[in-house]
Formats: structure tokens, C-alpha cells, sequence
């Protein structure tokens, strides 16, 4: 069945550090691909999607690309905030299927001063 | 209001009664998800609604599980003889047109004893 795999956590970095959370995916055809945030006590929000090969979603200063040929979706920002501490989880939605959000593991992210 | 809002925000029952959790989803989205978050098993679909088709169940862990939404907008989740294993965070999301990414609620913090 389709399913998403993050790098393991927890990250712990310095304020302007850069970050790369790995994520990689299986899934038949060519799914959507999401990334989400939790920042603590808050819900689910909506980070940056890409919905075909080589797009690239952006928000935030966060950047993702949807590579094919390696099932891939890292999520990357050039310098890392104190806000940004959260937990981000990778998702997927199959091409054609019901709509459901398979997600990944979550990897929490702490920025330190 | 712009969000998606569920009700309550807590509940705390004891087990073997039965609990209804509410979503109310973002106005015009036709698409109407449940999940459910979990120390242990992470983010996990339940069900999904789409307009008038035969909602798609395939993530209800047993039949104790049930959901219902009336007139295409309200979302019912009902828990009977709720077990302690059931407790979560329900989260519901809504979306417009495939693709576009779900939008979360708060969630509900369900604790059973």
C-alpha cells in the first residue's frame, strides 16, 4: 500500500541554521505530495504541496521538490527560525484514489537562540 | 467562521459509554475527512466524505465507529462503548477541488477511562 517515510527525529538547531527534513514515498502513478505543520497546542496546517513531477512547492521560506525518480519530497529552508519549532509531517494523496491523506511519522524540529 | 471548527474542543468519558464528536467544514468545500492522531499510531484516516457519493469508510477501525454528514456541510462522528484504546485527537479537514490540500480543524482531544 502507499506509504511515507520521514527521517527520524527529534532535530534540534541553531537560529539561522539550515534544514533538511528527508521524506520519500511509494505509492503507484504520480501522487500529490504535502507537507504539514503542527506548531505546539495548534492544528494541522497546510505548509506547501506539489502535485506533479519537478514541481516545486514554496511558503514560508520552505522549499520542496517532487522528484519522480527518486520518490522524493525533502523539505529544506535556508535559515531556520526560532518559530519554526514544530512538528512537520510529509504526506501523500494518490493519483486517483479517495482523496486520504497518508501521512508520515512526523519529525519534530527544535530551533534554539 | 473561515476555519474549520469541531466540537468539543476536550471530551473525557468513561468507558463504554458513547461520545459524538462534531465538524463543522469550511463553507462551499465539498469534501468532508476524519483522522485521528495518536502517540502511538500517528496520523490515521477514517473516513471521507465527497458531495452525494457513498462516503469512503475504509479506515473505520471497527464497527463501533460511525460517521454521518447532513445536507452536505455538518460531519458526525459517533464512538459507541468507547474502549481506552480510542483515546485520541479527532481531527477533521475539509477541501475544495482535488489536489488542493486539506484543511484542518482544532481537533477534539477525546480521553477515555
Amino acid at each position: 500500500g502507499d506509504s511515507v517515510t520521514q527521517m527520524e527525529g527529534p532535530v534540534t538547531l541553531s537560529e539561522e541554521a539550515c534544514l533538511t527534513i528527508n521524506c520519500t514515498y511509494t505509492a503507484t502513478g504520480y501522487p500529490s505530495l504535502f507537507w504539514y505543520v503542527q506548531y505546539p497546542g495548534e492544528g494541522l496546517q497546510l505548509l506547501l504541496k506539489a502535485t506533479k513531477a519537478d514541481d516545486k512547492g514554496s511558503n514560508k521560506g520552505f522549499e520542496a521538490t517532487y522528484r519522480k525518480e527518486t520518490t522524493s519530497f525533502h523539505l529544506e529552508k535556508g535559515s531556520v527560525q526560532v518559530s519554526d519549532s514544530a512538528v512537520y509531517f510529509c504526506a501523500l494523496v494518490r493519483e486517483g484514489g479517495s482523496e486520504k491523506l497518508v501521512f508520515g511519522k512526523g519529525t519534530k524540529l527544535t530551533v534554539n537562540p | 467562521g473561515a476555519g474549520v471548527s469541531q466540537s468539543p474542543s476536550n471530551k473525557v468519558t468513561e468507558k463504554g459509554k458513547d461520545v459524538e464528536l462534531r465538524c463543522d467544514p469550511i463553507s462551499g468545500h465539498t469534501a468532508l475527512y476524519w483522522y485521528r492522531q495518536s502517540l502511538g499510531q500517528g496520523l490515521e484516516f477514517l473516513i471521507y466524505f465527497q458531495g452525494n457519493s457513498a462516503p469512503d469508510k475504509s479506515g473505520l477501525p471497527s464497527d463501533r465507529f460511525s460517521a454521518e454528514r447532513t445536507g452536505g456541510s455538518v460531519s458526525t462522528l459517533t464512538i459507541q462503548r468507547t474502549q481506552q484504546e480510542d483515546s485520541a485527537v479527532y481531527l477533521c479537514a475539509s477541501s475544495s477541488t482535488s489536489g488542493a490540500g486539506q484543511f484542518f480543524g482544532p481537533g477534539t482531544r477525546l480521553t477515555v477511562l
